[in-house]
């Protein structure tokens, strides 16, 4: 089955760049996610892309995708307050069903 | 459109009692899923319906947990006895169906188990 690693902190400082990184095992997963989860809430799909792109934008987000190194990331630009939460990366594997990170826990400061 | 609903949100119960949460999906999503979060972990898999049948309940610890989704739409999860290791958030989540489109989940609030 699919094995997702992703370090566990992030801080940055408001109106900085944030980039949270993510690796998984599993080549035949046809999309990776990220979803985000806000303190005392369920998970929120932030954004995926389809495993034959390398790069999705969409706004602040930036996802890049490296196929051969098996290695997802998310930059969330101009990162303000709002988006600290918790980011999970889940890969789909081969069944579409979604296994996830430990998460990333994104801190912004003012 | 309504999201997926759970309830209870927080339940707090001493150890071998039995605890049920319930979850109400979005409309018309055939498939759900119970997921576990403890705490500082991603969601991990307890159980996955498509309709009312149980495709994927390996991770599902059959000794004290059970579930169900009768006539395809909401759906009960219940721990008899729990123990004090099953505190944890009990995530729901919704979705239209595999291989419908990217496979987007949408999750409910959660219901938050403590046992003492």
């Amino acid at each position: 089955g699919e094995d997702v690693e992703q370090s566990l902190f992030l801080s940055v400082r408001e109106g900085d760049s944030s980039v949270i990184n993510c690796t998984y095992t599993d080549s035949s997963s046809t999309y990776l996610y990220w979803y985000k989860q806000e303190p005392g809430a369920g998970l929120q799909l932030l954004t995926y892309i389809f495993s034959n792109m390398d790069m999705k934008q969409d706004q602040r987000l930036t996802v890049l995708l490296n196929k051969k190194d098996k290695h997802l990331s998310l930059r969330i630009a101009d990162t303000q307050t709002g988006d600290s939460a918790i980011y999970f990366c889940a890969g789909s594997g081969g069944s579409y069903i979604p296994t996830f990170g430990r998460g990333t826990s994104l801190i912004v400061h003012p | 459109e309504a999201g997926v609903v759970q309830s209870p949100r927080y339940k707090i119960i001493e150890k071998k009692q039995p605890v049920a949460f319930w979850c109400n999906p979005i409309s018309g999503h055939n498939t759900l899923y119970w997921y576990l979060q403890n705490l500082g972990q991603g969601p991990e898999l307890l159980i996955r319906y498509e309709n009312e049948e149980a495709v994927d309940d390996s991770q599902l610890p059959k000794d004290r947990f059970s579930a169900e989704r009768l006539k395809g739409v909401d759906s009960t999860l219940k721990i008899q006895p729990a123990e004090l290791g099953d505190s944890a958030v009990y995530l729901c989540a919704s979705s239209r169906g595999q291989g419908a489109d990217t496979g987007e989940l949408f999750f409910g609030e959660g219901s938050r188990l403590t046992v003492l």
